[in-house]
C-alpha cells in the first residue's frame, strides 16, 4: 500500500507571496491532518479534515487554510507569506483508528 | 491544559549500551500516545501506540511501555542505525486528529 504523498517536496517562497500544498492520504484514509515542525515550536497541529470538512483547528492565524476533496486528498494554503512560516509542512492520515501516518513533508523557505 | 514533555532532550550512547527515553504528559481524557521516529529530512515514522496505564508494547530493540503520568522507550542494545529523532505525542479527548507531540529526544548510537 503506498504511502502518504506530498508535493512539492521544497519550495522557496518570497514574503508577501501565497503557497499552495498537496497531500494524497493512504487509500481508504479519510482523515488528513496538517501540522508545522520547526526548530523552535517541534511539530504543532494546524488542522484536520475528514470528509471534506474541517473537523478541528489549531492556533494558528486566519492566512493557514485548508480543504479537503471527495478523494480524501488534501490542500493547504498559507496567504501572505511571512519568514516565520518557513518550516517543514507535514500531512498524516487516518483510517478508523488513532495511528497516523506521515508523509515525506514540504520544506517551505521563505525568503 | 495538555502538555507533553521529553528527556532528555539528547542522548549520545555507545553501541550495545541500553538506555531509556521519558516522556511526562499532562492531558485530559487521554485516548492514546504514540512514539514516533523522525530521521533528519523526512516525516515521522509511526512506532507504537499504548493506550493504557500497565500497556507495554516491543519492536525489535525497543519497548515502550506507559503509566498514568509518563511513558518510557527503552532501547536494548542500540546500534547506529537507531540514531533518529524520538518523538512522543497525546491524542485527549473525543475522535480527534489532533496530536500533541513532545520536542523529541535526538538519539546518536556510536559505533
Amino acid at each position: 500500500k503506498a504511502g502518504v504523498t506530498q508535493t512539492p517536496r521544497y519550495l522557496i517562497k518570497t514574503r508577501g507571496q501565497q503557497v499552495t500544498l498537496s497531500c494524497s492520504p493512504i487509500s481508504g484514509h479519510r482523515s488528513v491532518s496538517w501540522y508545522q515542525q520547526t526548530p523552535g515550536q517541534g511539530l504543532q497541529f494546524l488542522f484536520e479534515y475528514f470528509s471534506e470538512t474541517q473537523r478541528n483547528k489549531g492556533n494558528f492565524p486566519g492566512r493557514f487554510s485548508g480543504r479537503q476533496f471527495s478523494n480524501s486528498r488534501s490542500e493547504m494554503n498559507v496567504s501572505t507569506l511571512e519568514l516565520g512560516d518557513s518550516a517543514l509542512y507535514l500531512c498524516a492520515s487516518r483510517s478508523t483508528g488513532v495511528e497516523q501516518y506521515f508523509g515525506p513533508g514540504t520544506r517551505l523557505t521563505v525568503t | 491544559e495538555d502538555q507533553v514533555t521529553q528527556s532528555p532532550e539528547a542522548l549520545r550512547l555507545q553501541e550495545g549500551e541500553s538506555s531509556s527515553l521519558n516522556c511526562s504528559y499532562t492531558v485530559s481524557g487521554l485516548r492514546g500516545l504514540f512514539w514516533y521516529r523522525q530521521d533528519p529530512g523526512k516525516g515521522p515514522e509511526f512506532l507504537f501506540t499504548l493506550y493504557s496505564a500497565g500497556e507495554e508494547k516491543e519492536k525489535e530493540r525497543l519497548k515502550a511501555t506507559l503509566t498514568k503520568k509518563e511513558s518510557f522507550l527503552h532501547i536494548t542494545a542500540p546500534k547506529p542505525e537507531d540514531s533518529a529523532t524520538y518523538l512522543c505525542a497525546v491524542q485527549a479527548g473525543s475522535n480527534t486528529g489532533k496530536l500533541i507531540f513532545g520536542q523529541g529526544t535526538t538519539l546518536q548510537v556510536k559505533p
